[in-house]
């Protein structure tokens, strides 16, 4: 049963702190996506790859995010120095882009952060 | 630019009444893709289905039924017999061909015994 997987499930830390998240995408996935969800905002798109090349990150506040996806099987986000408005839960998702367009995405159960 | 709307934030039921969330999208694109997620209380998104712009044929799946509607830009979702385990935040969410998901404000669903 393949899954798309995300470490860690929590995170408390405090504000200033650089956090690190990972996401391993479903094997044979070429389009990976970052969400964060709030309250407030709800689901939003942060960024996303194909075959591993940023195509969308508008989503992100560069000053203090980036993403990247050192291999095919590993997505990081990092915030730093991290503020407690980033608090959310951050969901990767994995999906498979061809001919017919892109293809369902299947998510991860999340990073729940909590910046103190 | 793309959107979804899904009007009812909260729904309440008793068990085994049948309920139907509600789903409308807004896209200037010709060639689409909806989707219904499924957020239980552990938080996790679980897919439940995909329909194409061009396929209106409706679709069943045990319970869960789904009613995409064109000319009202309306994808609908009906459970019926609802069931305790049913209790979650239900999205509705839009994407082109190609790109990502545009999610709905989700309609949460309370399945009381």
């Amino acid at each position: 049963d393949a899954r798309v997987t995300q470490t860690p499930r929590h995170k408390v830390t405090e504000m200033g702190q650089e956090v690190t998240m990972r996401c391993q995408p479903i094997l044979g996935h070429n389009t990976v996506f970052w969400y964060r969800q709030t309250m407030m905002q709800g689901l939003e798109l942060l960024a996303y790859f194909r075959n591993r090349a940023p195509l969308d990150d508008s989503g992100m506040p560069k000053d203090r995010f980036s993403a990247e996806m050192p291999d095919a099987t590993l997505a990081t986000l990092k915030i730093q120095p991290s503020e407690p408005r980033d608090s959310a839960v951050y969901f990767c998702a994995s999906g498979l882009a061809g001919r017919r367009g892109q293809e369902t995405q299947y998510f991860g159960p999340g990073t729940r952060l909590l910046v103190l | 630019a793309q959107k979804v709307t899904q009007a009812q934030t909260e729904i309440s039921v008793v068990e085994k009444e049948d309920v139907t969330l509600d789903c409308v999208y807004e896209t200037r694109d010709t060639t689409y893709y909806l989707f219904w997620y499924k957020q239980p209380p552990s938080g996790e998104l679980v897919f439940l289905i995909r329909r194409n712009s061009f396929d209106e044929q409706n679709e069943i799946s045990g319970r869960y039924s789904w009613n995409f509607q064109k000319s009202t830009s309306s994808f609908n979702f009906t459970i019926t017999a609802s069931q305790v385990v049913d209790s979650a935040v239900y999205f509705c969410a839009l994407s082109n061909a190609g790109n990502m998901l545009t999610f709905g404000g989700g309609t949460r669903l309370m399945v009381k015994p």
